[in-house]
């Protein structure tokens, strides 16, 4: 089974509108780690926004905000008032921490119209 | 700019042949990571270091080896190389290499075997 899926391999927005990428993830392990990160299409890997598997908020930051959903075993990505420069590639990742591994979704490709 | 480097930004090599890939974590991070992102198999985990020892592994290949040393920079090497080695490698850092950690990318190697 995939750890991580990510089911939108591209999507389009609109300048200034909200977007959800979404990500379902499999672990049997109670502890782990939930990241998002976005690639530019220069290549880059730039962090954005982390969830712990016991944290009871759901992670915000700045325009990214997560909707961590525990029992369904998910995790969007939210990008409030969305940029021309949102447009990349945007990964769903995973750390399992007995386990002491990392994985990533396949991807969604964002790309917001003006 | 997260802070982590990598050289050489391209490398260009033959099959059957050797490279060394570089990385240089950002100042007070312990933990090395390497990852292989090839356009048919996605972002792959490949290694994890802390403070100069292995501490999780992933999808690595008997022909790939890694080591971290006292200065905590990494190197990757790769070996006999294979026309699917073909990739954009790249290393990320964090602190203590533990569950919470955020990993912070390096721009990445694109190794290219002709």
């Amino acid at each position: 089974a995939q750890k991580i899926t990510q089911t939108q391999p591209g999507m389009f927005v609109q300048e200034k509108e909200a977007v959800t990428l979404d990500c379902t993830y499999d672990t049997s392990d109670q502890s782990y780690g939930l990241f998002w990160y976005k690639q530019p299409s220069s290549g880059e890997m730039i962090f954005l926004i982390y969830q712990g598997s016991y944290d009871e908020q759901n992670a915000t930051e700045g325009r990214y905000s997560l909707n961590f959903q525990k029992a369904r075993k998910s995790t969007n990505l939210v990008i409030s008032a969305s940029q021309l420069g949102d447009s990349a590639m945007y990964f769903c990742a995973m750390r399992e921490d007995n386990f002491n591994k990392f994985y990533f979704g396949s991807g969604t490709k964002l790309n917001v119209k003006p | 700019d997260s802070g982590v480097t990598q050289t050489p930004k391209h490398l260009i090599t033959a099959t059957g042949q050797r490279v060394t890939l570089r990385c240089s974590p950002r100042s007070g991070d312990l933990s090395v990571y390497w990852y292989q992102q090839s356009l048919d198999q996605g972002l792959q985990f490949l290694i994890q270091y802390y403070n100069g020892e292995e501490r999780a592994k992933g999808n690595i290949l008997e022909r790939f080896s890694a080591q971290q040393f006292p200065d905590l920079h990494s190197e990757l090497n790769l070996s006999s190389l294979e026309l699917g080695d073909s990739a954009l490698y790249f290393c990320a850092s964090s602190p203590t290499g533990g569950g919470t950690d955020t990993q912070y990318f390096g721009p990445g190697t694109r190794l290219t075997v002709l």
